[in-house]
């Protein structure tokens, strides 16, 4: 258990307005990831950080973007929801010489 | 280009059966592979993962194999147990331009049927 926080839990939002999901972990794990869960597809990377201000693009990442100011805190951002996004987002992080992710509990968004 | 593939989206098993989930990859960068479980409206717990220099990990009741040249890996779970009932994701992973880089599965919805 990497002591990770997801905020909010639930989100109900309409399409084109901003939305920021919050990472919070404890565990000062270096690596943080930001990943989305649909039917069908598992969990697909949509931006990474490997330090404070360091990120990069996964798989999924148009229309999402990241910002890793401090240590325990990556925040996600959607700049203009739409209903494609509607998903069960999760925050993993990775510590330093491990190779387990731990997940967070995970934000379901919708988007009307 | 899925690179990690489980082609049985759900299985159901007897209790105290053995369970056995499977998982393919395709990419042989993959050094290390790891077992997830997940319950609804919970995040996925990691379960078990073996790196690929072994063929095989056990802990407790569950066992993953890897079959590197058939670029294959299971996971044994004996004997099965109702609580087991959850989806199970099986993931990839490289350390790559100094990051760990992760592909998951689409994942196996296991029953134990009491």
């Amino acid at each position: 258990d990497a002591g990770i926080t997801q905020s909010p839990r639930h989100k109900v939002t309409e399409t084109g307005t901003p939305v920021t999901l919050r990472c919070h972990q404890t565990e000062n794990h270096r690596y943080m990831y930001w990943y989305r869960q649909d039917p069908g597809h598992g969990l697909r990377l949509i931006h990474y950080s490997y330090g404070v201000k360091d990120t990069d693009k996964g798989e999924v990442s148009d229309g999402y973007s990241v910002s890793r100011s401090k240590t325990e805190d990556f925040l996600l951002t959607l700049e203009s929801a739409t209903s494609s996004q509607t998903s069960v987002y999760f925050c993993a992080t990775v510590g330093q010489g491990y190779n387990e992710q731990f997940f967070g509990p995970g934000t379901r968004l919708t988007v009307l | 280009d899925q690179q990690v593939k489980q082609n049985s989206p759900s299985l159901s098993v007897q209790e105290g059966r053995i369970s056995i989930l499977n998982c393919d990859y395709t990419n042989s960068m993959f050094d290390y592979f790891l077992w997830y479980k997940k319950y609804p409206a919970e995040g996925p717990t990691f379960l078990i993962s073996i790196s690929s220099i072994k063929d095989k990990n056990e802990d407790g009741r569950f066992t993953v194999f890897l079959n590197k040249s058939a670029k294959h890996l299971s996971l044994h779970i004996v004997p099965s147990q109702p609580g087991d009932s959850a989806v199970y994701f099986c993931a990839a992973s490289a350390y790559i331009s100094g990051t760990y880089k992760y592909i998951f599965g689409t994942g196996t919805r296991l029953k134990v049927l009491a």
